[in-house]
């Protein structure tokens, strides 16, 4: 059963830090791993996604590695703003599976 | 192109009563994905649907819970005699037909408070 933690569970940061989040899951088997972006009482923006084949992704600031070996991801926000505040989550989905979700990282970025 | 919707937004019902959770998938998505996000916990997968079919619902409880994506209107996500445990938020994400490991898109969800 594929299990997925984030570390640190919350994270508060001066602006314009470079910060990293870190994603790891038990189940290397995956088909692909996206990181979402959760405002407080809003939906998920969905960040990247890494299919299995891929090391890694980039999107503006943001830069998502994967290490199916080992099992982590990590999420690389560059410059960081007040504007990135949110809650970052992590999702697996194993070959014929559905998205396992990690219990996120809540980010505080201090103007 | 209108993103995935989801009403009603917020939600309160007595102990007992019945919540009806609707969610409109983005246009031409016909996959529907159900999930549940309890407080100070992480986004728990309930059911996967596409159009008359409920295609995994290893995630829905045995009991009160069951969903439905007809040919026609929205999916509904249905909980009968609701207890105090169902307060929750409860996200809808859809996905093109094409590929049904693609990304997800969510709606805003729905923030259910049973009284």
């Amino acid at each position: 059963k594929q299990e997925v933690t984030q570390i640190p569970a919350a994270l508060s940061v001066p602006e314009g830090e470079n910060l990293v989040l870190n994603c790891s899951f038990t189940d290397s088997a995956i088909y692909n791993l996206q990181w979402f972006r959760q405002d407080p009482g809003k939906g998920l923006t969905s960040l990247l996604l890494i299919q299995s084949s891929q090391r890694e992704q980039t999107s503006g600031r943001l830069n998502a590695s994967l290490d199916k070996s080992s099992g982590r991801s990590t999420l690389y926000i560059a410059a960081s703003q007040p504007g990135d505040s949110a809650t970052y989550l992590c999702a697996v989905r194993n070959y014929g599976q559905n998205f396992v979700f990690g219990p996120g990282t809540r980010l505080s970025v201090l103007p | 192109n209108a993103g995935v919707m989801q009403n009603p937004r917020h939600l309160v019902r007595r102990r007992g009563q019945e919540a009806r959770l609707r969610c409109s998938p983005m246009k031409g998505h016909s996959h529907v994905y159900w999930y549940r996000q309890l407080p100070e916990e992480g986004l728990k997968f309930m059911v996967y649907l596409q159009k008359e079919n409920i295609i995994d619902e290893s995630g829905m409880p045995k009991e009160r819970f069951s969903a439905e994506f007809p040919k026609e209107g929205p999916s509904i996500l249905r909980i009968q005699q609701v207890v105090r445990g169902d307060s929750a938020a409860y996200f809808c994400a859809s996905s093109p037909p094409s590929v049904s490991t693609d990304t997800q898109y969510f709606g805003p969800g729905t923030r259910l408070t049973v009284l």
